[in-house]
């Protein structure tokens, strides 16, 4: 049971809009930013946004975060046959003193 | 650009010893933090802990008393050691540049590829 709650899986056609949720609470989400990785099957994660919303430099601006409250969530537009991966969000838990990931979604283009 | 690279044994009894140790190339061991991270065969990530350059470490407190995170700055290297471990910590094990502690959620932006450590006798 992962501390950060992720849909398992996700899918969308090439070229839709694909979002991916991340739960948390006041301990984690609610009181610090979140940060997404992305893990193309059989290498090690990437990171995809830090800080909630900042890209770096190489990752294109098709992918997008945001937070709420409690919540973020990461935006994929104009899915591509390449973005078939899993996706990671974490985030800081001041309750639990550590670095807290979600479950990981397996993003899949129909 | 910094890479980093893990080396270790690949099986361990169970109740020895794990040891990891991970190069980095690119970048000042000394002028930043480094983390390990872990991951179950099919399963989700889990962070271990990191060593800051004052060589200060945190954990994660469910690992808390098996683990120790070290650095040898002469050799570009920090390493990992986990004590009696059991067939649960059967992982792919990275390692990982540590970036925003004490300002942001801390984030992971340069990995290892992994290395994969089964425990078996």
């Amino acid at each position: 049971q992962s501390v950060l709650t992720q849909p398992p899986s996700a899918s969308g056609t090439p070229g839709q809009r694909v979002t991916i949720s991340c739960s948390g609470s006041s301990s984690n989400i609610g009181r610090d930013t979140v940060n997404w990785y992305q893990q193309l099957p059989g290498t090690a994660p990437k990171l995809l946004i830090y800080s909630n919303d900042q890209r770096p430099s190489e990752v294109p601006d098709r992918f997008s975060g945001s937070k709420s409250g409690t919540s973020a969530s990461l935006a994929i537009s104009g899915l591509q046959s390449e973005d078939e991966a899993d996706y990671y969000c974490a985030a800081w838990d001041d309750r639990l003193n550590s670095v807290v990931f979600g479950g990981g979604t397996k993003l899949t283009a129909l | 650009q910094v890479q980093l690279q893990e080396s270790g044994p690949g099986l361990v009894k169970p109740s020895e010893t794990l040891s990891l140790t991970c190069t980095v190339s690119g970048g000042s061991i000394s002028d930043n933090y480094w983390s390990w991270i872990r991951q179950p065969p099919g399963k989700g990530l889990e962070w271990i802990g990191y060593i800051l350059n004052s060589g200060n470490t945190y954990y994660n407190p469910s690992l808390k008393s098996r683990v120790t995170i070290s650095a040898d700055t002469s050799k570009s290297q920090f390493s990992l050691k986990l004590i009696s471990v059991t067939t649960a910590d059967t992982a792919v094990y990275f390692c990982a540049r540590v970036r925003g502690v004490w300002i942001i959620s801390p984030y992971f932006d340069y990995w290892g590829q992994g290395t994969l450590v089964t425990v078996s006798s």
